[in-house]
Protein backbone atom coordinates (compact mmCIF):
# COMPACT_ATOMS: atom_id res chain seq x y z
CA UNK A 1 0.00 0.00 0.00
CA UNK A 2 1.30 3.69 -0.99
CA UNK A 3 1.28 6.12 1.80
CA UNK A 4 2.79 9.57 2.55
CA UNK A 5 4.45 10.71 5.75
CA UNK A 6 4.69 15.46 6.16
CA UNK A 7 7.47 15.17 9.11
CA UNK A 8 5.96 19.04 10.03
CA UNK A 9 2.84 19.84 10.54
CA UNK A 10 3.93 23.66 10.78
CA UNK A 11 6.86 25.40 9.44
CA UNK A 12 7.66 28.64 9.99
CA UNK A 13 9.85 31.12 8.20
CA UNK A 14 10.91 34.41 7.47
CA UNK A 15 10.36 36.05 4.27
CA UNK A 16 13.20 36.02 1.79
CA UNK A 17 15.00 32.76 3.07
CA UNK A 18 14.74 29.14 1.79
CA UNK A 19 11.44 26.89 2.82
CA UNK A 20 12.18 22.73 3.29
CA UNK A 21 8.66 21.15 3.40
CA UNK A 22 9.18 17.47 4.18
CA UNK A 23 7.80 14.32 2.69
CA UNK A 24 8.86 10.58 2.83
CA UNK A 25 6.34 8.26 0.93
CA UNK A 26 5.83 4.57 0.90
CA UNK A 27 5.23 2.50 -2.10
CA UNK A 28 5.64 -1.19 -2.74
CA UNK A 29 6.36 0.17 -7.16
CA UNK A 30 8.24 3.11 -8.63
CA UNK A 31 5.05 6.03 -7.09
CA UNK A 32 4.00 9.13 -8.74
CA UNK A 33 4.17 11.77 -6.32
CA UNK A 34 3.02 15.30 -6.05
CA UNK A 35 2.53 18.77 -4.11
CA UNK A 36 -0.37 20.83 -3.85
CA UNK A 37 -1.16 23.68 -2.15
CA UNK A 38 -4.51 25.21 -0.77
CA UNK A 39 -4.54 28.69 0.34
CA UNK A 40 -7.16 29.88 3.13
CA UNK A 41 -11.06 28.48 1.34
CA UNK A 42 -9.71 27.65 -1.51
CA UNK A 43 -9.42 24.92 -3.61
CA UNK A 44 -6.34 22.40 -4.23
CA UNK A 45 -3.57 23.85 -6.92
CA UNK A 46 -0.90 21.46 -8.15
CA UNK A 47 2.62 22.96 -7.55
CA UNK A 48 4.46 19.67 -8.88
CA UNK A 49 4.43 15.77 -9.90
CA UNK A 50 7.10 13.29 -10.19
CA UNK A 51 6.26 10.53 -12.51
CA UNK A 52 9.93 8.65 -12.85
CA UNK A 53 11.35 10.98 -15.56
CA UNK A 54 14.09 13.71 -14.02
CA UNK A 55 14.11 12.94 -10.04
CA UNK A 56 14.54 17.16 -9.70
CA UNK A 57 11.25 18.24 -10.18
CA UNK A 58 10.40 22.03 -11.08
CA UNK A 59 7.47 23.22 -10.39
CA UNK A 60 5.34 26.41 -10.14
CA UNK A 61 6.41 29.47 -8.28
CA UNK A 62 9.97 28.60 -7.73
CA UNK A 63 9.33 25.59 -6.03
CA UNK A 64 11.06 22.47 -6.69
CA UNK A 65 11.02 18.83 -4.80
CA UNK A 66 13.63 16.02 -5.00
CA UNK A 67 12.85 12.55 -5.59
CA UNK A 68 15.39 10.54 -3.48
CA UNK A 69 14.62 6.91 -3.54
CA UNK A 70 17.48 5.26 -1.06
CA UNK A 71 15.84 8.01 1.73
CA UNK A 72 12.19 7.32 0.25
CA UNK A 73 11.79 11.18 0.21
CA UNK A 74 9.95 13.56 -1.39
CA UNK A 75 11.01 17.24 -0.37
CA UNK A 76 9.97 20.41 -1.53
CA UNK A 77 12.16 23.39 -1.59
CA UNK A 78 12.09 27.08 -2.43
CA UNK A 79 15.12 29.40 -2.33
CA UNK A 80 13.22 32.42 -1.13
CA UNK A 81 9.81 32.63 0.31
CA UNK A 82 7.30 35.42 -0.24
CA UNK A 83 4.76 36.22 1.64
CA UNK A 84 2.25 35.20 -0.42
CA UNK A 85 3.54 31.44 0.07
CA UNK A 86 1.76 30.91 3.01
CA UNK A 87 -0.82 27.94 2.57
CA UNK A 88 -1.06 24.53 3.32
CA UNK A 89 1.05 21.94 1.37
CA UNK A 90 0.16 18.31 0.93
CA UNK A 91 2.25 15.80 -0.30
CA UNK A 92 0.77 13.27 -2.37
CA UNK A 93 1.27 9.50 -3.63
CA UNK A 94 -1.13 7.86 -6.11
CA UNK A 95 -2.61 4.55 -5.06
CA UNK A 96 -2.73 2.23 -7.73
CA UNK A 97 -3.88 1.92 -11.03
CA UNK A 98 -7.22 3.71 -10.02
CA UNK A 99 -4.95 6.87 -9.61
CA UNK A 100 -6.67 7.95 -6.51
CA UNK A 101 -4.70 9.90 -4.42
CA UNK A 102 -3.33 9.52 -0.92
CA UNK A 103 -2.54 12.79 0.95
CA UNK A 104 -0.48 13.25 3.64
CA UNK A 105 -1.63 15.13 6.70
CA UNK A 106 -0.73 18.81 5.26
CA UNK A 107 2.16 21.62 6.52
CA UNK A 108 1.28 24.77 7.14
CA UNK A 109 3.77 27.52 5.79
CA UNK A 110 3.84 30.72 7.42
CA UNK A 111 5.84 33.12 6.03
CA UNK A 112 6.99 36.11 8.59
CA UNK A 113 7.44 39.69 7.58
CA UNK B 1 -11.26 26.16 -21.04
CA UNK B 2 -13.15 26.17 -17.88
CA UNK B 3 -11.43 24.57 -14.74
CA UNK B 4 -14.06 22.03 -12.41
CA UNK B 5 -16.56 23.25 -11.02
CA UNK B 6 -18.42 22.42 -8.03
CA UNK B 7 -21.85 24.03 -6.71
CA UNK B 8 -22.89 24.76 -4.39
CA UNK B 9 -19.95 26.26 -2.78
CA UNK B 10 -21.56 26.46 0.70
CA UNK B 11 -24.40 24.15 1.48
CA UNK B 12 -26.04 24.28 5.05
CA UNK B 13 -28.59 21.23 6.52
CA UNK B 14 -30.21 20.31 8.95
CA UNK B 15 -29.28 17.11 11.06
CA UNK B 16 -31.72 14.24 8.66
CA UNK B 17 -32.00 16.06 5.56
CA UNK B 18 -30.12 15.77 1.88
CA UNK B 19 -27.09 16.77 0.63
CA UNK B 20 -26.41 16.79 -3.15
CA UNK B 21 -23.06 18.19 -4.17
CA UNK B 22 -22.32 18.48 -8.31
CA UNK B 23 -19.43 18.49 -10.08
CA UNK B 24 -19.07 19.19 -13.70
CA UNK B 25 -15.90 17.94 -14.84
CA UNK B 26 -12.97 19.86 -17.11
CA UNK B 27 -14.38 19.13 -20.46
CA UNK B 28 -12.75 15.88 -22.17
CA UNK B 29 -12.12 14.53 -18.63
CA UNK B 30 -13.85 11.28 -18.12
CA UNK B 31 -12.63 10.63 -14.75
CA UNK B 32 -13.94 11.81 -11.71
CA UNK B 33 -12.85 11.79 -7.90
CA UNK B 34 -14.65 12.75 -4.71
CA UNK B 35 -12.61 13.66 -1.60
CA UNK B 36 -13.25 15.24 2.06
CA UNK B 37 -11.62 17.17 3.98
CA UNK B 38 -12.98 17.19 7.56
CA UNK B 39 -11.62 19.73 10.07
CA UNK B 40 -8.09 19.96 10.84
CA UNK B 41 -7.44 16.85 8.51
CA UNK B 42 -5.67 16.30 5.14
CA UNK B 43 -7.79 15.10 2.14
CA UNK B 44 -9.64 11.79 2.38
CA UNK B 45 -10.39 9.48 -0.79
CA UNK B 46 -13.85 8.67 -1.29
CA UNK B 47 -14.69 7.49 -5.19
CA UNK B 48 -13.86 7.16 -8.31
CA UNK B 49 -16.28 7.40 -11.48
CA UNK B 50 -16.37 6.70 -15.10
CA UNK B 51 -19.20 8.14 -17.38
CA UNK B 52 -21.84 5.25 -15.96
CA UNK B 53 -19.48 3.19 -13.78
CA UNK B 54 -18.32 3.23 -10.46
CA UNK B 55 -14.72 1.79 -10.73
CA UNK B 56 -13.62 2.44 -6.87
CA UNK B 57 -15.96 3.21 -4.10
CA UNK B 58 -13.27 2.08 -0.95
CA UNK B 59 -13.79 5.21 0.52
CA UNK B 60 -16.95 5.73 0.93
CA UNK B 61 -18.40 5.28 3.80
CA UNK B 62 -20.94 2.39 4.00
CA UNK B 63 -24.42 3.66 4.49
CA UNK B 64 -26.10 6.84 3.58
CA UNK B 65 -23.49 8.17 0.75
CA UNK B 66 -23.96 7.60 -2.76
CA UNK B 67 -22.08 9.19 -6.13
CA UNK B 68 -23.23 8.79 -9.67
CA UNK B 69 -21.58 10.20 -12.86
CA UNK B 70 -24.12 9.94 -15.82
CA UNK B 71 -23.74 10.03 -19.07
CA UNK B 72 -25.13 13.17 -19.57
CA UNK B 73 -24.92 15.72 -16.73
CA UNK B 74 -22.63 16.52 -13.96
CA UNK B 75 -21.46 14.26 -11.20
CA UNK B 76 -23.10 13.78 -7.80
CA UNK B 77 -22.02 12.71 -4.74
CA UNK B 78 -25.62 12.66 -2.25
CA UNK B 79 -25.47 12.01 1.19
CA UNK B 80 -28.90 10.84 3.04
CA UNK B 81 -29.94 12.03 6.51
CA UNK B 82 -26.87 14.20 7.12
CA UNK B 83 -25.12 14.13 10.56
CA UNK B 84 -23.30 16.78 12.18
CA UNK B 85 -20.14 14.61 11.46
CA UNK B 86 -20.49 14.82 7.83
CA UNK B 87 -20.07 18.49 7.74
CA UNK B 88 -16.84 19.04 5.92
CA UNK B 89 -15.13 20.29 2.88
CA UNK B 90 -16.13 18.14 -0.35
CA UNK B 91 -13.80 18.64 -3.29
CA UNK B 92 -14.00 16.75 -6.60
CA UNK B 93 -11.37 16.54 -9.25
CA UNK B 94 -11.17 15.34 -12.88
CA UNK B 95 -8.88 13.82 -15.30
CA UNK B 96 -8.15 13.26 -18.52
CA UNK B 97 -7.88 9.22 -19.64
CA UNK B 98 -4.44 8.80 -21.07
CA UNK B 99 -2.44 5.61 -22.10
CA UNK B 100 -1.40 3.91 -18.67
CA UNK B 101 -4.72 4.88 -16.89
CA UNK B 102 -5.97 7.97 -15.17
CA UNK B 103 -3.21 10.75 -14.75
CA UNK B 104 -2.95 14.45 -12.91
CA UNK B 105 -5.99 15.54 -11.29
CA UNK B 106 -7.79 18.87 -11.25
CA UNK B 107 -9.21 20.08 -8.32
CA UNK B 108 -12.17 22.42 -7.99
CA UNK B 109 -13.33 24.95 -5.78
CA UNK B 110 -15.38 22.43 -3.41
CA UNK B 111 -18.26 22.26 -1.39
CA UNK B 112 -18.14 23.35 2.27
CA UNK B 113 -21.19 21.32 3.69
CA UNK B 114 -22.45 22.66 7.15
CA UNK B 115 -24.58 20.38 9.54
CA UNK B 116 -26.29 21.95 11.79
Amino acid sequence: AQSVTQLDSHVSVSEGTPVLLRCNYSSSYSPSLFWYVQHPNKGLQLLLKYTSAATLVKGINGFEAEFKKSETSFHLTKPSAHMSDAAEYFCVVSGGNTGKLIFGQGTTLQVKP
Amino acid sequence: NAGVMQNPRHLVRRRGQEARLRCSPMKGHSHVYWYRQLPEEGLKFMVYLQKENIIDESGMPKERFSAEFPKEGPSILRIQQVVRGDSAAYFCASSPWEAGGPNEQFFGPGTRLTVL
